[in-house]
């Protein structure tokens, strides 16, 4: 299995604020894919956003976004003006050509009033 | 109604016991995925299945066993079940046809307690 490192584990955002999530990522192929997952207190786990290793553009989903610098192999996810709603745990996930996902140990968001 | 459902939901259970965690699916996909997730940690994958008549074993499936009875249907079976194995159970699908990039999509999750 791939390696993916979140570094941060646990997190604090004040509402409104903008929240900087990090990955990294180890692989030597050059085709992959790059995912976050959003894991609320209630266990679902829920896809949040995609970018493709031959994307030139970051991927953007609403408040979301993935700074993807591929040469630093790194995958940065970017909460824009936080919600209350947004405090989770956020998974940072990977795949290869074989489709399986390989998971982060998480970062844990807790947004403030 | 959801799109992929696992039963039961919650299950505590005693070392020693055989069980039996199921996994339905109404996307028509066919890929299938377990995964395993102990506290505070990510997802592990114990089995996974590209079709029908596809199983592969994943990371962890050391004290599993699996079976695709269908397309829709993906059964996890823990045969001598053990107090390391409680944590939580995912099932999740997807269809590499239907997107650029082979979405997966999960369940709610079983959780499993072993005592």
């Amino acid at each position: 299995a791939q390696k993916i490192t979140q570094t941060q584990p646990g997190m604090f955002v004040q509402e409104k604020e903008a929240v900087t999530l990090d990955c990294t990522y180890d692989t030597s192929d050059q085709s992959y894919g790059l995912f976050w997952y959003k894991q609320p207190s209630s266990g679902e786990m829920i896809f949040l956003i995609y970018q493709g290793s031959y994307d030139e553009q970051n991927a953007t989903e609403g408040r979301y976004s993935l700074n993807f610098q591929k040469a630093r192999k790194s995958a940065n996810l970017v909460i824009s003006a936080s919600q209350l709603g947004d405090s989770a745990m956020y998974f940072c996930a990977t795949s290869l050509n074989d489709y399986k996902l390989s998971f982060g140990a998480g970062t844990t968001v807790t947004v403030r009033a | 109604d959801a799109d992929v459902t696992q039963t039961p939901r919650n299950r505590i259970t005693k070392t020693g016991k055989r069980i039996m965690l199921e996994c339905s699916q109404t996307k028509g996909h066919d890929r299938m995925y377990w995964y395993r997730q102990d506290p505070g940690l990510g997802l592990q994958l114990i089995y996974y299945s590209f079709d029908v008549k596809d199983i592969n074993k994943g990371e962890i499936s050391d004290g599993y066993s699996v079976s695709r009875q269908a397309q829709a249907k993906f059964s996890l079976s823990l045969e001598s079940a053990i107090p390391n194995q409680t944590a939580l159970y995912f099932c999740a699908t997807s269809d590499p046809s239907g997107s650029s990039y082979n979405e997966q999509f999960f369940g709610p999750g079983t959780r499993l307690t072993v005592l």
